[in-house]
């Protein structure tokens, strides 16, 4: 069965600061690890996948995040936190099992600072 | 590309009422989910569809909770009788499921917001 823990279920950074959202994951097969990123009143929306590819994945709004085999992690980085980003944000882990099976952690929400 | 469509978006009723939520999926999107998302969790499953059949329904109440999946496309989630507990977003979504290089993208809808007095 496959899990995951987002550390940290509020994080406060001022705008042009780094942004470091941590996702870690367990899954008894190789996973496909997604971020998607809610804001108010909206349902939830795709930054970014990894599917196996680069371990370094570039998403949408100057997001990445890095796969780290080794320590079972997925954490969610921006270099310059803009008052935009100001949202919750989610980690996923899917694995294929009679189709595929999506666990959702239990989000972090950013907030950021002027 | 029409996104994930729900309805309605916002319904209050009183506990030991009935309610039910419509989802029209992605068009040609096999996978269709609900997801119960209660405010500050994240979403959890409460079903899959995978065309008709349902894939995954373990974390649904079944004694309240109905889902529905006509003709492999929409779908409708109904809750009878409901609790004060079932206050939540109820989240559809849907996904193309076309092999493991996809990496099963789930597109969602803006959710149905259900309060329940």
């Amino acid at each position: 069965a496959q899990s995951v823990t987002q550390l940290g279920s509020h994080v406060s950074v001022s705008e042009g600061a780094l942004v470091l959202l941590r996702c870690n994951y367990s899954s008894s097969v190789p996973p496909y690890l997604f971020w998607y990123v809610q804001y108010p009143n909206q349902g939830l929306q795709l930054l970014l996948k990894y599917t196996s590819a680069a371990t370094l994945v570039k998403g949408i709004n100057g997001f990445e995040a890095e796969f780290k085999k080794s320590e079972t992690s997925f954490h969610l980085t921006k270099p310059s936190a803009h008052m935009s980003d100001a949202a919750e944000y989610f980690c996923a882990v899917s694995v294929p099992a009679g189709g595929f099976k999506t666990i959702f952690g239990a989000g972090t929400r950013l907030f950021v600072k002027a | 590309e029409a996104g994930v469509a729900q309805s309605p978006r916002y319904k209050i009723i009183e506990k030991r009422q009935s309610v039910a939520f419509w989802c029209n999926p992605i068009s040609g999107h096999a996978t269709l989910y609900w997801y119960q998302q209660i405010l500050g969790q994240g979403p959890k499953l409460l079903i899959q569809f995978q065309n008709n059949g349902v894939v995954d329904d373990s974390q649904l109440p079944k004694d309240r909770f109905s889902a529905e999946r006509l003709k492999g496309v929409d779908s409708t989630l109904k809750i009878q009788p409901a609790k004060l507990e079932d206050s939540a977003v109820y989240l559809c979504a849907s996904s193309l499921d076309t092999g493991p290089s996809s990496g099963n993208t789930i597109y969602f809808g803006e959710g149905s917001w259900l309060t329940v007095v």
